[in-house]
């Protein structure tokens, strides 16, 4: 099946800085990309849905200056979590969907993000 | 809108048991419906499929069918492992929609030796 990649796979920060999580599809081309928050024993929350060389669509109350989505190109997609606070910690996790594909997402084994 | 239930977890089980993890959904068209897995620690993975009714999609000794009438899309394997220790989440996507998965809360299984 598909493969995609997120690096970091985990990150520990200062509270303040910004940090950057890449998710790549390694072996296809995504036209869309989704970012996913999962805090501990729940459910995947999205956050926004990224497309190439668009500006993402972010769900309802989920601070787009603060969560940076960009998609260069069709095979990544950067996430920024800028000026990071302890309650940002949290497992992010990227899906890519492929255009005229099946209606399969393909997920990313995830970056784990502590803030201090 | 799109809902997808779970049986609340955990679920406990010895080796070589029988599994049932119980889904139900609901949707204004006609979607395709998943289960995902995911182990300790690592993101979701694509555990089985089925894109219409009475479909039945199975992979690693799980199954689960496709079952309109009643809105459902059971998980099910005959003899579970310790390694199938995770949490397995039912999914819908709504065909020609946004490609968006709606998840349930997904459900933890634990199998003891």
């Amino acid at each position: 099946g598909a493969v995609v990649s997120q690096h970091p796979s985990w990150v520990i920060c200062k509270s303040g800085t910004s940090v950057k999580i890449e998710c790549r599809s390694l072996d296809f081309q995504a036209t869309t990309m989704f970012w996913y928050r999962q805090f501990p024993k729940q459910s995947l929350m999205l956050m926004a849905t990224s497309n190439e060389g668009s500006k993402a669509t972010y769900e309802q109350g989920v601070e787009k200056d603060k969560f940076l989505i960009n998609h260069a190109s069709l095979t990544l997609s950067t996430l920024t979590v800028t000026s990071a606070h302890p309650e940002d910690s949290s497992f992010y996790i990227c899906s890519a969907h492929t255009s005229g594909a099946t209606d399969t997402q393909y997920f990313g084994p995830g970056t784990r993000l502590t803030v201090l | 809108g799109d809902s997808v239930t779970q049986m609340e977890g955990p679920v406990t089980l010895s080796e070589e048991a029988f599994l049932t993890i119980n889904c139900t959904y609901t949707a204004t068209g006609y979607p395709s419906l998943f289960w995902y897995v995911q182990y300790p620690g690592e993101g979701l993975q694509l555990l089985l499929k089925a894109t219409k009714a009475d479909d039945k999609g199975s992979n690693k000794g799980f199954e689960a069918t496709y079952r309109k009438e009643t809105t459902s899309f059971h998980l099910e394997k005959g003899s579970v492992q310790v390694s199938d220790s995770a949490v397995y989440f039912c999914a819908l996507i709504e065909v020609g929609g946004s490609y968006i998965p709606t998840f349930g809360r997904g459900t933890s299984l634990i199998v003891h030796p």
